[in-house]
């Protein structure tokens, strides 16, 4: 069974302290994404990862990082947390192109909701 | 800039109703459309509908790529309250790995 999965359901971390979201997935897929998603606000890219090592900004990246040391693993880093970053945090992975190797590209984790106090 | 647009907001109806729901974007050079269902958690993948592919169907839901329109539906048939969601459209420009997505028709299905 695919699966994408993610470090945390639930965190509560306090304002200024790092923060570290990870995703694994095992479909050996090139791309994966991470998103926040809020009421009325649907879901937002941050950043996306095509490649090893490779990344580029999404829509919303300001206060954000990420690691991409692994295919199969991709980090989102909030150097100083604050208030505004409490949201839902999900993670996606997708193959390069539309091949489709029997397994459906565009699969989401769980997701992460993020509490910043 | 690109975007898509969902329609209703949101929808309430009993149980054994069929619903269209509506998905339209403006993209630039369009690649793929991706159709999820979204209850307490992560969103599931539906479908992918693409230039090559645009009629799907498993089950009780199916879904149609109109490119000419540039649009796409989602019809839920015999309607169970376990369908009630958030239903998200996110469609891919060709050129790039990202995918942008509406906001979501919430749907809400009545005993």
């Amino acid at each position: 069974d695919v699966k994408v999965t993610q470090s945390s359901r639930y965190l509560v971390k306090r304002t200024g302290e790092k923060v570290f979201l990870e995703c694994v997935q095992d479909m050996d897929h090139e791309n994966m994404f991470w998103y926040r998603q809020d009421p009325g606000l649907g879901l937002r890219l941050i950043y996306f990862s095509y490649d090893v090592k490779m990344k580029e900004k999404g829509d919303i990246p300001e206060g954000y990082s990420v690691s991409r040391e692994k295919k199969e693993r991709f980090s989102l880093i909030l150097e100083s947390a604050s208030t505004n970053q409490t949201s839902m945090y999900l993670c996606a992975s997708s193959f390069f192109g539309l091949r489709d190797r029997g397994s459906p590209s565009g699969i989401f984790g769980p997701g992460t909701r993020l509490t910043v106090l | 800039e690109d975007k898509v647009v969902q329609s209703p907001l949101s929808l309430v109806v009993h149980e054994g109703d069929t619903v269209t729901l509506n998905c339209s974007y403006e993209v630039t050079n369009f690649r793929s459309l991706l159709w999820y269902k979204q209850e307490k958690k992560a969103p599931t993948f539906l479908f992918m509908l693409t230039s090559s592919g645009i009629e799907k169907k498993s089950g009780r839901l199916s879904s149609i790529l109109d490119k000419k329109e540039l649009s796409s539906i989602l019809n839920i048939t015999a309607t169970q309250t376990g369908d009630s969601a958030i239903y998200l459209c996110a469609v891919r420009p060709s050129g790039t790995y990202k995918y942008i997505f509406g906001t979501g028709t919430r749907l809400k299905v009545l005993a």
